[in-house]
């Protein structure tokens, strides 16, 4: 059964710092989602990375992904309070299964 | 243009209730997809639709049923309610069913 783990599950940061979230993946896929979820809040997308190799960008954060190593990054450079929030990585099942694994989520806090 | 909207967006029950959750996904996408997501976790999949038919189902209970109309809305059902049912629950709508999911809001079902 695919899993999908995250580390860490909790990082605390100092704004200005730079700093890495690692998803790790136990079967083969070629595509990863990476969403940010404030509290109480439903799922917001951030980046879709559909091959190996593939590296996105969107402000203070860059995502990568490594279909070989079944590994993908989400890099945070310097932080601020506003990037405080819940961020998920999440896999599509095995061919068929219709269905996103997600991740266990790491709870980033960005301290002032 | 609208998101995927769901409803009611907070609702409390008791143990052995019945719940209905309702979802419009985002217009001109087919599938919906509902999700599962306890406090402090990732979304666990529950169900999928295409095309009014069900194309993945998750480890859930018969207790959880759902179903696709003709105007892609879709309901998820959950009988006899037990305590560990309370949770967020997500709907996710797609173009197609290996298409990027964009959820909604959420339902937050609170069982007493």
């Amino acid at each position: 059964e695919l899993k999908v783990e995250q580390n860490p599950l909790f990082l605390s940061m100092q704004e200005g710092k730079n700093y890495t979230i690692y998803c790790n993946y136990s079967t083969t896929s070629d595509r990863l989602y990476w969403y940010r979820q404030d509290p109480g809040k439903s799922l917001e997308s951030l980046f879709v990375l559909l091959s190996n190799g593939a590296v996105k960008q969107e402000g203070r954060l860059m995502a990568s992904l490594d279909t070989k190593a079944r590994l993908s990054t989400l890099h945070i450079t310097a932080a601020v309070h506003d990037l405080s929030a819940t961020y998920f990585c999440a896999v599509d099942g095995a061919s068929g299964t219709y269905k996103y694994i997600f991740g266990t989520g790491t709870r980033l806090k960005v301290l002032a | 243009d609208a998101g995927v909207t769901q409803s009611p967006t907070h609702l409390i029950k008791t143990r052995g209730q019945h719940v209905t959750l309702r979802c419009s996904p985002i217009s001109g996408h087919k599938s919906v997809s509902w999700y599962q997501q306890v406090l402090g976790q990732g979304p666990q999949f529950i169900f999928q639709y295409y095309e009014k038919e069900e194309r993945g189902r998750g480890n859930f209970p018969d207790r959880f049923s759902a179903r696709q109309f003709p105007n892609y809305s879709s309901e998820l059902n959950v009988n006899a309610l037990l305590l560990g049912d309370s949770a967020l629950y997500l709907c996710a709508s797609s173009w197609s069913p290996t298409g990027e999911l964009f959820f909604g809001e959420g339902s937050r079902l609170t069982v007493l």
